[in-house]
């Protein structure tokens, strides 16, 4: 079955840089854009990143543009977020999530990773 | 940005209930509108796409309607386990996608 595991989060401060990994498997990893998605503890959702399957094509939301890198290694399945000069506002569980269809991404979410929980704090 | 609003901000309702979400853009998203469900401690789960198709695996009792800026969640007759949020989502103007603020649906 599909399963998508992230790691990574962690207590970090202020300005300082932090990388995400997402695991996958059951399914062709390949052939998926991903995306990167997080939550301020009790609130919505916010999309932060998208890559597509090949890697070549890659988006970022406005809030993060310039500071979040997403990336993959498909010879790995895994899906990375280099998160650099960390703000408070970046506090949120970060989930990876699967793009619905195979091939350019459709920009819905099909299955989800549990997230893992970055805190930016001093 | 399209703006999502969703309303009601939270639903009481008891278990064999009809329950009816709304979701309004601040432009005409077309179609291409989602909604998930989530749970507390839980990532969210993909209900339905493009406004009216149902997941994989998701229940009849789940449906959606809707198109332009007014989109609609039905769930026909309320489970205990329907009981979590609702977010919309836009996929419109990709790659900026945006959600809404949430539906809390709870046991009344």
């Amino acid at each position: 079955q599909v399963q998508l595991v992230e790691s990574g989060g962690g207590v970090v401060q202020p300005g300082r840089s932090l990388r995400l990994s997402c695991t996958a498997s059951g399914f062709s990893f390949s052939r998926y854009a991903m995306h990167w998605v997080r939550q301020a503890p009790g609130k919505g959702l916010e999309w932060v990143a998208v890559i597509s399957n090949d890697g070549r094509d890659k988006h970022n939301a406005d809030s993060v543009k310039g500071r979040f890198t997403i990336s993959r290694d498909n010879s790995k399945n895994t899906l990375y977020l280099q998160m650099n000069s960390l703000r408070a506002e970046d506090t949120a569980v970060y989930y990876c999530a699967r793009d619905l269809n195979i091939g350019p991404a459709d920009y819905y979410l099909d299955y989800w990773g549990q997230g893992t929980l970055v805190t930016v704090s001093s | 940005e399209i703006v999502l609003t969703q309303s009601p901000a939270t639903l009481s309702l008891s278990p064999g209930e009809r329950a009816t979400l709304s979701c309004r853009a601040s432009q005409s998203v077309r179609s291409y509108l989602a909604w998930y469900q989530q749970k507390p401690g839980q990532a969210p789960r993909l209900l339905i796409y493009d406004a009216s198709n149902r997941a994989t695996g998701i229940p009849a009792r789940f449906s959606g309607s809707g198109s332009g800026t007014d989109f609609t969640l039905t769930i026909s007759s309320l489970e205990p386990e329907d009981f979590a949020v609702y977010y919309c989502q836009q996929r419109s103007n990709w790659p900026s996608i945006t959600f809404g603020q949430g539906t809390r649906l709870e046991i009344k």
